[in-house]
């Protein structure tokens, strides 16, 4: 069965630095994996996906992620936060038609 | 704004009662997912449909049961409500049921066992 780990509950970030979120999976076959945002009282959005080929994905709002097999990561990042990035950050894999989300990471972006 | 409508947005009830949400896929969307998210068990895969046919299933608890109408509207359906059945309940579509495609999710359903 597929599982994605996100280890850290919480990430803080001053406004303007890189932002990080960490995401490790596990799944038998090639992994579809995915990042979405959540922000209070509303649904999950997709900000980005890696399929297959290039392992560096850019996404919506200025995020990327990276696709590292040998590690089975797929770190969500972007170069200089915004306050507004504050929201809770999910992980999933695909890996046999149905997604696995990890716990999901509360980002808090501090003026 | 992702195109999915769910209602009610709240629902509050008691103990052994039974309720419907209700989800309105994305315009042109054939697939339509539900998910529970609670604290203690994260963001859960309950059941698939895909053009008014179940395609997988996940950890959905025999109280529960789904389907999808011809206008590809679908209804969750749960029974014998207990308090730990206090979540909130998200539908999510697609347009067809393959794994390489983003899933557009509605606001979700805020149930309350009392």
């Amino acid at each position: 069965a597929q599982s994605v780990a996100q280890p850290e509950d919480q990430v803080n970030v001053a406004e303007g630095n890189p932002l990080t979120v960490k995401c490790t999976y596990s799944v038998s076959g090639n992994p579809y994996l995915f990042w979405y945002v959540q922000y209070p009282n509303r649904g999950l959005q997709f900000l980005l996906k890696y399929i297959t080929g290039d392992n560096l994905v850019k996404g919506s709002y200025g995020f990327e992620a990276e696709f590292n097999k040998s590690q089975t990561s797929f770190h969500l990042k972007k170069p200089s936060a915004l306050v507004s990035d504050s929201a809770l950050y999910f992980c999933a894999v695909d890996g046999n038609n149905r997604l696995a989300f990890g716990k999901g990471n509360q980002v808090v972006v501090i003026p | 704004d992702s195109g999915v409508t769910q209602t009610p947005k709240h629902l509050i009830t008691a103990t052994g009662q039974r309720v419907t949400l209700r989800c309105s896929p994305r315009s042109g969307d054939l697939s339509v997912y539900w998910y529970q998210q609670s604290l203690d068990q994260g963001l859960q895969f309950l059941i698939q449909y895909y053009n008014g046919e179940e395609r997988a299933k996940g950890n959905i608890l025999e109280r529960f049961s789904a389907q999808q109408f011809p206008d590809l509207h679908s209804e969750l359906n749960l029974s014998s409500l207990e308090l730990g059945d206090s979540a909130l309940y998200f539908c999510a579509s697609t347009f067809g049921e393959g794994r390489n495609q983003p899933q557009h999710f509605g606001d979700g359903t805020r149930l309350s066992i009392l």
